[in-house]
């Protein structure tokens, strides 16, 4: 079956430590996204890659980072600098960049920081 | 630029009863929007979008969103809530390179 698959579900990093997250899909789409999701305010996005080899940041980006050097992964880093990394992320793909297609998400990471 | 504000953070309803969550859109250019449902720990699911084909939208599990462009509105609907729909429900517009804007969601609560 198609989709996207997030490893691990859950991770715990020690404070200081850098740490990545996987996130692979074989729905053969363009565009991958990272979103972080904290309660009570919604997804915001940290990354996105509209194909392989390019990304820009989104309204988050400080602290984390990113590669994209095969079409189907995507993985994110949470780098030391991230001050506040304990979330719930959220990796996503949608075909394109055409505004009419939708997006399909992950099962998520949850990160904690101990 | 494109945005969604979804109204009330929390809403219950009895089993049975009118489901209805708002959402209002701020968008440049025509829209293109979703609703997403998402359970506990796990990601977002599309219930349904629309793309200007159409200004009543169907969708999954018997949900359904009318889109208003006098109002700005985009707000989901369905005629008689089950207790499997207590979830989070996320309303999104799509921007430039296909970015999606998120609102910051409702949570659904179906009481028996």
């Amino acid at each position: 079956d198609g989709g996207i698959t997030q490893s691990p579900k859950y991770l715990f990093r020690k404070e200081g430590q850098n740490v990545t997250l996987s996130c692979e899909q074989n729905l053969n789409h363009d565009a991958m996204y990272w979103y972080r999701q904290d309660p009570g305010q919604g997804l915001r996005l940290i990354y996105y890659s509209q194909i392989v080899n390019d990304f820009q940041k989104g309204d988050i980006a400080e602290g984390y980072s990113v590669s994209r050097e095969k079409k189907e992964s995507f993985p994110l880093t949470v780098t030391s600098a991230q001050k506040n990394p304990t979330a719930f992320y959220l990796c996503a793909s949608s075909i394109g960049a055409a505004q009419n297609t939708e997006a399909f998400f992950g099962q998520g990471t949850r990160l904690t920081v101990v | 630029a494109q945005s969604v504000t979804q109204l009330g953070s929390h809403v219950s309803v009895s089993e049975g009863a009118l489901v209805l969550l708002r959402c209002n859109y701020s968008s440049s250019v025509p829209p293109y929007l979703f609703w997403y449902v998402q359970y506990p720990n796990q990601g977002l699911q599309l219930l349904l979008k629309y793309t200007s084909a159409a200004t009543l939208v169907k969708g999954i599990n018997g949900f359904e969103a009318e889109f208003k462009k006098s109002e700005t509105s985009f707000h989901l609907t369905k005629p008689s809530a089950h207790m499997s729909d207590a979830a989070e429900y996320f309303c999104a517009v799509s921007g430039y390179g296909n970015q999606f804007y998120f609102g910051t969601g409702t949570s659904l609560t179906v009481i028996p």
